[in-house]
C-alpha cells in the first residue's frame, strides 16, 4: 500500500514549456486534490476532483488544467509554464467519511526559469 | 466565507518551554478541524483531529467554539518538534491556514 505517489520529484522548466505532474493513490479514495505550497502563503488549492469524472476549480486555478483519468489517477498540467508557477506541488486524496482526513503525496518541486 | 487564520508565521521557543500555536476559524456550522505537520522537506501528515480528542507526540488541541479557536499546545517542547504546522478546516475540501514555522532552540 503505497498511499499517494507523485512523479516527478523535481523538475526544471523554461518559461513557456509544458509538463504534466502525475498523482496516483491506491487507497480507493473518491476525492483527489492538487495544492501548491509557497512560503508565507500556506497551501492553496489549485483544483480538486470530488469523484471520478468530475473536476472543480480551487483558489488558484489559472494556468493549470487537470484530468481525473480514473479513480486512482489525477494529473495536473501546466500548458505554458511561468516563473510564478515555481512552487512545491502536493497531491492529496480523501475518502469523505466521518473522521477521515486527507493523505498527501511527497510533493513535486518545480522550478520555472 | 470559511477561513482559517494562523496569526504567527514564525514561532521560536526554547527546548523544554511550553508551546502554543494559535488557530482561529470562521465557519457557521459544526467545524471539523485538524492539525497537520510538515517536517523539513517531507510530506504533510496528520498530527491530530479535534474529533478524537487525542494527544499525539505530546500535543493537544481543544476546540473552543465560543472563541472559534483550535490552538495547538505542548507543555514541554522538544527539538524534534521543529516543523511547519498547519491548521485546517474540513469542508468538502480542506481549508488551510497559512502555517506557522515552529523552531525549537536548544
Amino acid at each position: 500500500n503505497a498511499g499517494v505517489t507523485q512523479t516527478p520529484k523535481f523538475q526544471v522548466l523554461k518559461t513557456g514549456q509544458s509538463m504534466t505532474l502525475q498523482c496516483a493513490q491506491d487507497m480507493n479514495h473518491n476525492s483527489m486534490y492538487w495544492y501548491r505550497q509557497d512560503p508565507g502563503m500556506g497551501l492553496r488549492l489549485i483544483y480538486y476532483s470530488a469523484s471520478e469524472g468530475t473536476t472543480d476549480k480551487g483558489e488558484v486555478p489559472n494556468g493549470y488544467n487537470v484530468s481525473r483519468l480514473n479513480k486512482r489517477e489525477f494529473s495536473l498540467r501546466l500548458e505554458s509554464a511561468a516563473p510564478s508557477q515555481t512552487s512545491v506541488y502536493f497531491c492529496a486524496s480523501y475518502r469523505a467519511e466521518y473522521q477521515e482526513t486527507q493523505y498527501f503525496g511527497p510533493g513535486t518541486r518545480l522550478l520555472v526559469l | 466565507a470559511q477561513r482559517v487564520t494562523q496569526p504567527e508565521k514564525l514561532l521560536s521557543v526554547f527546548k523544554g518551554a511550553p508551546v502554543e500555536l494559535k488557530c482561529n476559524y470562521s465557519y457557521s456550522g459544526s467545524p471539523e478541524l485538524f492539525w497537520y505537520v510538515q517536517y523539513s522537506r517531507q510530506r504533510l501528515q496528520l498530527l491530530l483531529r479535534h474529533i478524537s480528542r487525542e494527544s499525539i507526540k505530546g500535543f493537544t488541541a481543544d476546540l473552543n467554539k465560543g472563541e472559534t479557536s483550535f490552538h495547538l499546545k505542548k507543555p514541554f517542547a522538544q527539538e524534534e518538534d521543529s516543523a511547519m504546522y498547519y491548521c485546517a478546516l474540513s469542508l468538502i475540501r480542506l481549508v488551510f491556514g497559512q502555517g506557522t514555522r515552529l523552531t525549537i532552540n536548544p
